[in-house]
């Protein structure tokens, strides 16, 4: 069974430019989630989506950040304009659909983003 | 919003020994998770905890999901190099939604 697959894997953008990452969860994971992490610390959530339906986006930075998956299965997560502070590991994580066992979240390798 | 906490924070160890480590949490929840995160890499799913007093192993893991419903611990019998790296606990809310602690950075010296 094929992974999470997210890219790019690493990239450098200066302030106040604009930077776009994409995520293919598993096949048939109906559930899809974006995490922030900065350096030394654990993930933070940013959103979740149940098919192309928004769950949970109370972390979102919504001035910058943007998330989409229209179609229900890929996603892009957008940051326009980025801030030094957004230098991260982005991660795309998946998992099967709501309720019970085996719903556990599966992650990518994430993309790593440098501002400067 | 729900506070997770790990200890320690940090911990060097000798191969071969072993080792414990937990998690609390300020909120009771139904699901805890373990994951390891080598550098360069998301995290990987280690166990997963259904039911208060559960205790579950894999290979040298070993997670007990807390009577309490507040706390988690996971222990590493036999340590070895490839066992370095972080492990975070993390909860599962009622819609799924997968919250991190802030995660136990473990260094195994040969």
């Amino acid at each position: 069974e094929a992974g999470v697959a997210q890219s790019p894997r690493y990239k450098i953008i200066e302030k106040r430019q604009s930077v776009a990452f994409w995520c293919n969860p598993i096949s048939g994971h109906a559930t899809l989630y974006w995490y922030q992490q900065i350096l030394g610390q654990g993930p933070k959530l940013l959103i979740q989506f149940q098919n192309n339906g928004v769950v949970d986006d109370s972390q979102l930075p919504k001035d910058r950040f943007s998330a989409e998956r229209l179609k229900g299965v890929d996603s892009t997560l957008k940051i326009q304009p980025a801030k030094l502070e957004d230098s991260a590991v982005y991660l795309c994580a998946s998992s099967w659909e709501t309720g019970g066992r085996n719903t556990e979240a599966f992650f990518g390798q994430g993309t790593r983003l440098t501002v400067v | 919003g729900q506070q997770l906490n790990q200890s320690p924070q940090s911990m060097f160890i000798q191969e071969g020994e072993d080792v414990s480590m937990n998690c609390t949490s300020s909120s009771i929840f139904n699901t805890w998770l373990w994951y390891k995160q080598d550098p360069g890499e998301g995290p990987v799913l280690l166990i997963a905890l259904y039911k208060a007093g559960e205790l579950t192993s894999n290979g040298r893991l070993t997670a007990q999901f807390g009577i309490t419903r507040k706390d988690s611990f996971l222990n590493i019998s036999a340590s070895i190099p490839s066992d370095v790296g972080i492990y975070f606990c993390a909860l599962k809310t009622s819609y799924d939604k997968v919250i991190f602690g802030p995660g136990t950075s473990l260094s195994v010296i040969p």
